[in-house]
């Protein structure tokens, strides 16, 4: 069965400080790897996505890795601003069975404090 | 300004009462599908549709129906609604089968 297993479950940090967010799946053969963030009472919002041949990408003080040997990929989040308070969600597309065969992590709920 | 958009944002309604909730795209998208978010569970996809008239069950379809009759519009269907069907609803769109999922801003429904 496919999995995305995301850790931690939750994250409290300090403004200004880093931190990382980890993914690891199960889905196979697979196609992308996409993070999004999930403000609180809103919908989720495409960060960025990863494929096979991908190993690093950036967007803004966000960039994601990903180890496709590993089934493993990390969102690390630079110099952390109050904004960045929000769930993060790791959803991997498979490369079979179409358009309904992606797989949602439970997400990471990252706190950032003054 | 490309968008999804859900109707209604919140809906109180009581065990067996028919509701719908709206959901259109202005994007030209052919993917739509609705999703279920519960605590500890994430995003469930219900149902999906890949064009006009052509619908597909997702991982969780038992009690919901839909209907795309015209590209931008996929409503959700609750037949009989009952208090385990309280959630909260997203509907995405995308241009391909493997694009950025787009979602709306979400439907709060609780069943009494």
């Amino acid at each position: 069965k496919n999995q995305v297993e995301q850790s931690p479950q939750s994250l409290i940090i300090l403004e200004g400080k880093n931190c990382t967010l980890q993914c690891n799946y199960t889905v196979s053969p697979f196609s992308n790897l996409r993070w999004y963030k999930q403000d609180t009472g809103r919908g989720p919002v495409s960060l960025t996505i990863m494929t096979f041949s991908e190993n690093t990408k950036s967007n803004g003080r966000y960039t994601a890795t990903l180890d496709a040997d590993t089934k493993q990929s990390s969102l690390h989040i630079t110099a952390s601003q109050l904004s960045d308070s929000a769930s993060y969600i790791c959803v991997v597309k498979g490369a079979l069975g179409g358009y309904q065969k992606v797989t949602f992590g439970t997400g990471t709920k990252l706190q950032v404090i003054p | 300004e490309a968008q999804v958009t859900q109707n209604p944002r919140y809906l109180i309604t009581v065990t067996g009462k028919k509701l719908t909730v709206t959901c259109s795209q202005n994007m030209n998208h052919e993917y739509m599908s609705w999703y279920r978010q519960d605590p500890g569970l994430g995003l469930r996809q219900i149902y999906y549709s890949m064009n006009v008239e052509v619908t597909d069950k997702g991982d969780v379809p038992e009690g919901y129906k839909v209907s795309r009759k015209e590209k931008r519009n996929f409503p959700l269907i609750l037949e009989s609604p009952s208090p385990n069907q309280t959630s909260l609803y997203f509907c995405a769109s995308s241009a391909t089968s493997s694009g950025e999922l787009f979602f709306g801003e979400g439907s709060r429904l609780t069943v009494l």
